[in-house]
């Protein structure tokens, strides 16, 4: 098991620039999440998909963020313009669909390492 | 706000002393989670505990769980350097549906460092 795969792991660029950040989740996970993290705010999620759908998307700060799955082994989140502030950690993670025991899911979400964005 | 709040937000010990750090949340949860990261890295499951448990083990890990005081802490024994990491509560408060993990919506972590 290769674990959740984000890429690229810094990504420095200016002001105006189109970024991409990819992720791929683990195989046979079916949900997908993208998260920020930023000192100020701490985790944020953006976005999760389940079964490559878009679920919830009312994380995403702006028009400025899209993400799409276009298939179950792979994501991506689009930053067009990027602005200073959308500086952060971007994470995504996944998850196997939980299975009802008494009152909750058991569902732990398994993390990738992260981008490290940094907007001048 | 943040619906999970951990206490202390920074805790120093020595090593092979207990870590004790604490999450209170504001609203009713389905379960509730602890994460460790570790600098760099990303978040790493270490337990989770159902709204119908009070209290849970995994080697060093106790977790324990108030639903009425909306509470849970997080006991790590015999502390050991490899434990220095951020320490993170996560609630699931979504409603049950099939879509399992829902809005798992994290604490703004406790920063634990062990001196050798």
């Amino acid at each position: 098991d290769a674990g959740v795969i984000q890429s690229p792991r810094h990504e420095v660029t200016e002001m105006g620039q189109e970024v991409t950040l990819r992720c791929k989740p683990i195989s046979g996970h079916n949900s997908l999440f993208w998260y920020r993290q930023t000192m100020m705010r701490g985790l944020e999620l953006l976005i999760y998909f389940n079964n490559n759908v878009p679920i919830d998307d009312s994380g995403m700060p702006e028009d400025r963020f899209s993400a799409k799955m276009p298939n179950a082994s792979f994501s991506t989140l689009k930053i067009q313009p990027s602005e200073p502030r959308d500086s952060a950690v971007y994470f995504c993670a996944s998850s196997s669909k939980g299975f009802r025991t008494g009152s909750s899911y058991n569902s732990p979400l398994h993390f990738g390492n992260g981008t490290r964005l940094t907007v001048t | 706000s943040q619906q999970g709040e951990e206490d202390p937000q920074a805790l120093s010990i020595q090593e092979g002393e207990n870590a004790t750090m604490n999450c209170s949340y504001k609203t009713s949860i389905n379960n509730l989670q602890w994460y460790r990261q570790n600098s760099g890295r990303g978040l790493v499951h270490l337990i989770l505990i159902r709204s119908n448990e009070r209290e849970k083990h995994s080697g060093r890990l106790r977790v324990t769980l108030d639903t009425s005081k909306k509470s849970s802490s997080l006991l790590i024994t015999a502390s050991r350097a490899a434990d220095t990491a951020s320490y993170f509560c996560a609630t699931d408060v979504g409603p049950i549906s099939n879509f399992g993990n829902e809005k798992l919506t994290f604490g703004t972590g406790t920063r634990l460092t062990i001196i050798p």
